[in-house]
């Protein structure tokens, strides 16, 4: 099946600690994205990537990281310094170009401890 | 900058009844809009685009979004409800351009809950 997958679907982190989310698609997509969900917030868009090696800032990076050295691949990690990590992570993908649509993986629920 | 308001935090409708869940838009130049739903603890599925073209636009599972640009707005639409249709919509916009190098940068709208009884 094509698609996007995130995994794991529920992470738990201690204060202090670092950890990643993987984010995997197979559906050749350019770009990629990280999106932060909180109730009654919306979606808020943490990082974006258009191209292998590249990526940009979104609207809340502080306090997390990427890396883009795979095509099908954008894992995000949540570090120590972001101090209100608990959410909904979802990851997306689209082919380049704005009038393309976004397809969103099924997300991580990280709960800090 | 671009901006997105849903003003109606949930909306009820009674199934069979017609549904609209709205959507008003900012943006400086011409807009790409969207519409997402959610359903609990899931990701976002894609409904239906504007891009260009007819202002009435067609989508999944019967929903259908008309496009105003006098009023900025791009509601969301069924002729009747159903109870499964019952999740949270999302509404996005981007700045039209065939290709801007900044990828497809949506800022989405904080969602309408939309329940739907028997």
């Amino acid at each position: 099946d094509g698609g996007i997958t995130q995994s794991p679907k529920y992470l738990f982190r201690k204060e202090g600690q670092n950890v990643t989310l993987s984010c995997e698609q197979n559906l050749n997509h350019d770009a990629m994205y990280w999106y932060r969900q909180d109730p009654g917030q919306g979606l808020r868009l943490i990082y974006y990537s258009q191209i292998v090696n590249d990526f940009q800032k979104g609207d809340i990076a502080e306090g997390y990281s990427v890396s883009r050295e795979k095509k099908e691949s954008f894992p995000l990690t949540v570090t120590s310094a972001q101090k209100n990590p608990t959410a909904f992570y979802l990851c997306a993908s689209s082919f380049a170009g704005g009038y393309n649509e976004q397809f969103f993986g099924p997300g991580t629920r990280l709960t800090v401890l | 900058a671009q901006s997105v308001a849903q003003p109606e935090d949930q909306v009820n409708v009674a199934e069979g009844n017609p549904l609209t869940v709205k959507c008003t838009y900012s943006v400086s130049g011409n807009p790409y809009l969207f519409w997402y739903v959610q359903y609990p603890n899931r990701g976002l599925q894609f409904l239906l685009k504007y891009i260009t073209g007819d202002n009435l636009v067609k989508g999944s599972y019967g929903f259908e979004a008309e496009f105003n640009k006098s009023q900025t707005s791009f509601h969301l639409k069924k002729p009747s409800a159903l109870v499964s249709d019952s999740a949270l919509y999302f509404c996005a916009v981007r700045i039209g351009a065939f290709y801007t190098g900044t990828a497809s940068k949506l800022t989405f709208g904080t969602g309408t809950r939309l329940q739907v009884t028997l």
